[in-house]
């Protein structure tokens, strides 16, 4: 089975940072991805991680480990735009499954 | 370029009647998924196809079932709907073929809602 788990929401201030986690059991894994999605809108791809160590984007930094089954998405310089809903999800045989992702609302 | 288009954009459908969704892909792209969107489960898998062959199946009933054809467009359709099949229906397309990391890009998705 699949379990994968992120807070619900978070909340910060115009820029700060605010790390976003994410454990997660399946039975296989092929990589983790996250994804924005602002409300009303579709998921928006923002990293991919397969090895472990950390993925640097601009403001937004990704990071893997595989023996903990655990991810974080890093988001810095926060802006009033980044309120979204984060996913945080793992491919395994071409199977995505999504964790129930986490609302962040920036507030000025 | 263009990105993955859904029809119809919302629905609405009597409990019992069923539903053919469609969804075509970016230009190139071969791979296509579905997922169902609801408040209270999330995005839930309900399967991916590449090169018109279901490569993978979520664990849902035997009401939804999807194709694709060979240009790559897909369609879904959910028979004998029941209210709880109401939800945002979203397809996403990549270049996949045996590789797992190309980034997958998604529809605005279709509104179903089930009376």
């Amino acid at each position: 089975g699949q379990n994968i788990d992120q807070p619900t929401e978070m909340t910060a201030t115009e820029g700060a940072i605010v790390q976003i986690n994410c454990t997660y059991q399946t039975s296989g894994f092929n990589g983790l991805f996250w994804y924005q999605q602002h409300a009303g809108e579709a998921p928006t791809f923002l990293s991919y991680n397969v090895l472990d160590g950390l993925e640097e984007k601009g403001r937004f930094s990704s990071f893997l480990s595989r023996s903990k089954g655990y991810s974080y998405l890093l988001l810095k310089e926060l802006q009033m735009k980044d309120s979204a809903s984060y996913l945080c999800a793992v491919i395994n045989d071409y199977k995505l499954s999504f964790g129930a992702g986490t609302t962040v609302t920036v507030r000025a | 370029k263009a990105g993955v288009t859904q029809t119809p954009r919302y629905l609405i459908k009597t409990r019992g009647q069923q539903v053919t969704l469609s969804c075509s892909p970016i230009s190139g792209h071969r791979s296509v998924s579905w997922y169902q969107q609801t408040p209270g489960q999330g995005l839930q898998f309900l399967f991916e196809y590449f090169s018109e062959t279901q490569r993978n199946k979520g664990n849902f009933p035997g009401r939804f079932s999807g194709r694709q054809f060979s240009n790559s467009r897909s369609e879904m359709n959910v028979s004998t709907l029941e209210l709880g099949d109401s939800a945002l229906y979203l397809c996403a397309s990549s270049l996949a073929s045996d590789t797992y990391n190309t980034e997958a890009f998604f529809g605005q998705g279709t509104r179903l809602t089930v009376v």
